[in-house]
């Protein structure tokens, strides 16, 4: 059974720094992209960033390019998302999804961590 | 970036009925167009992928059609466990985007 779960979460203060967790388990982790999805409260989907099955390549939207970086360790079947110079805007439930390839479906989800951006 | 307009952006519906969501494309994405369900505190899920490739698991009666820019997902004998938010998602260019959703409410 294919398994995400992320940790991480939590209230930081705007300019600040948090780096969030997702562990994977029930399928081979090197073998598959790897995306971050949010929500914010009440609002719908956006798409956030995603890794390339080695870790070489990643794509990200204008929204947090040069703020987020998300990165892998496929030894240890984690994914990251570091997430500098938080904005209230931020302020989101954060998804790790599978994504089987560029262009692929999100195919599988994580419970999400919720993100609070706020003095 | 590619816009994604979802209509209605609510529909009231009566169990057992057809009904027919509409996700449309502000330029082509070919047929890299995926649904996914998502019901009131919990993850979404992948219904639809490609606009009409069926998902193990997902019952028959939810299915796609489309391409282009003009794509559809349709339930055929609604449930009350379909009472859910429906989002398309295009992945054939980036940004990947979603739409805004079509909710799907109790008449």
């Amino acid at each position: 059974e294919v398994q995400l779960v992320e940790s991480g979460g939590g209230l930081v203060q705007p300019g600040r720094s948090l780096k969030l967790s997702c562990a994977a388990s029930g399928f081979t982790f090197s073998n598959y992209y790897m995306a971050w999805v949010r929500q914010a409260p009440k609002k719908g989907l956006e798409w956030v960033a995603t890794i390339s099955t080695s870790g070489s390549r990643t794509y990200y939207p204008d929204s947090v390019k040069g703020r987020f970086t998300i990165s892998r360790d496929n030894a240890k079947s984690s994914l990251y998302l570091q997430m500098n110079s938080l904005k209230s805007e931020d302020t989101a439930t954060y998804y790790c999804a599978r994504q089987g390839y560029y262009g692929c479906p999100f195919d599988y989800w994580g419970q999400g961590v919720m993100v609070t951006v706020s003095s | 970036d590619v816009v994604l307009t979802q209509s209605p952006a609510t529909l009231s519906v009566t169990p057992g009925e057809r009904i027919s969501l509409s996700c449309r494309a502000s330029e082509s994405v070919d047929t890299y167009l995926h649904w996914y369900q998502q019901k009131p505190n919990e993850s979404p899920r992948l219904l639809i992928k490609y606009a009409s490739q069926s998902i193990s698991g997902i019952p028959s009666r939810f299915s796609g059609s489309g391409s282009g820019t003009d794509f559809t997902l349709s339930i055929n004998g609604v449930e009350l466990e379909d009472l859910s938010i429906y989002y398309c998602q295009q992945g054939n260019s980036l940004p990947y985007t979603f739409g805004a959703g079509t909710k799907l409410e109790l008449k």
